[in-house]
């Protein structure tokens, strides 16, 4: 699978957009981008996952650069509960199941 | 439904004893698989299994073994207890054996383990 980059830490004022940049320079034509959270030592969540098209669901938005070495996820409207650990994590369609975790963005809300 | 579930919570081994954490899902999902989290890192794959009866290694599998012999329960032994072993471990389930497009993998909510 693709390796990803992203930045150490983050903070966003509730209330404002919070971008979480993230580069997979390396990924390959039939591997997706998957996005994960994991608040404060509990499970990771699933938050959105794309393949080259911008995708938008109830917690967040995706957006991938057309080349797909980058991507975005947006939380439009951050609050205190969206403080966590973001990962960034690209995976190959039809492969095994298995996730490999980075160190991930830790983004603080500030109010 | 009660999703994943871990057991124990909590956990304090002495250096040479053995355990196994236990991890049964009621999702009926084929693919069950165990991490681990250090402090301040992703967590790492230790073991995983795409349906009863099979099992495979991940990045970190020894000083652990598993076993799947029915589609709900993925324990994870640990042979003789180590300081390195101390972590979070955490229990994944997904209905497919295989990323596809809709996939989602859940997660139970982890044991903390340490070794003195």
């Amino acid at each position: 699978d693709a390796k990803t980059t992203q930045p150490t830490s983050m903070d966003c004022a509730e209330g404002r957009a919070a971008n979480l940049p993230c580069n997979h320079s390396t990924i390959s034509g039939n591997e997706y981008v998957y996005w994960y959270r994991q608040i404060h030592s509990q499970g990771p969540q699933y938050i959105i996952h794309g393949l080259k098209n911008n995708e938008t669901n109830e917690m967040a938005s995706l957006i991938i650069t057309e080349d797909r070495k980058s991507s975005t996820l947006i939380l439009p409207h951050a609050t205190l509960r969206d403080t966590a650990v973001y990962y960034c994590i690209v995976r190959v369609y039809g492969g095994a199941n298995n996730l490999f975790f980075g160190t991930g963005t830790r983004l603080t809300v500030i109010p | 439904n009660a999703g994943v579930t871990q057991t124990p919570k909590f956990q304090v081994l002495k250096t040479g004893q053995s355990m196994t954490l236990q991890c049964a899902q009621d999702m009926n999902h084929e693919y069950m698989s165990w991490y681990r989290q250090d402090p301040g890192m992703g967590l790492r794959l230790i073991h995983y299994s795409v349906g009863a009866g099979i099992t495979d290694q991940g990045e970190v599998p020894n000083g652990y073994n598993v076993s799947r012999s029915t589609t709900e329960d993925f324990p994870l032994r640990l042979l003789s207890a180590a300081p390195s072993q101390t972590s979070v471990y955490f229990c994944a389930s997904s209905y497919d054996r295989t990323l596809s497009s809709g996939n989602t993998i859940y997660f139970g909510e982890g044991s903390w383990l340490t070794v003195v």
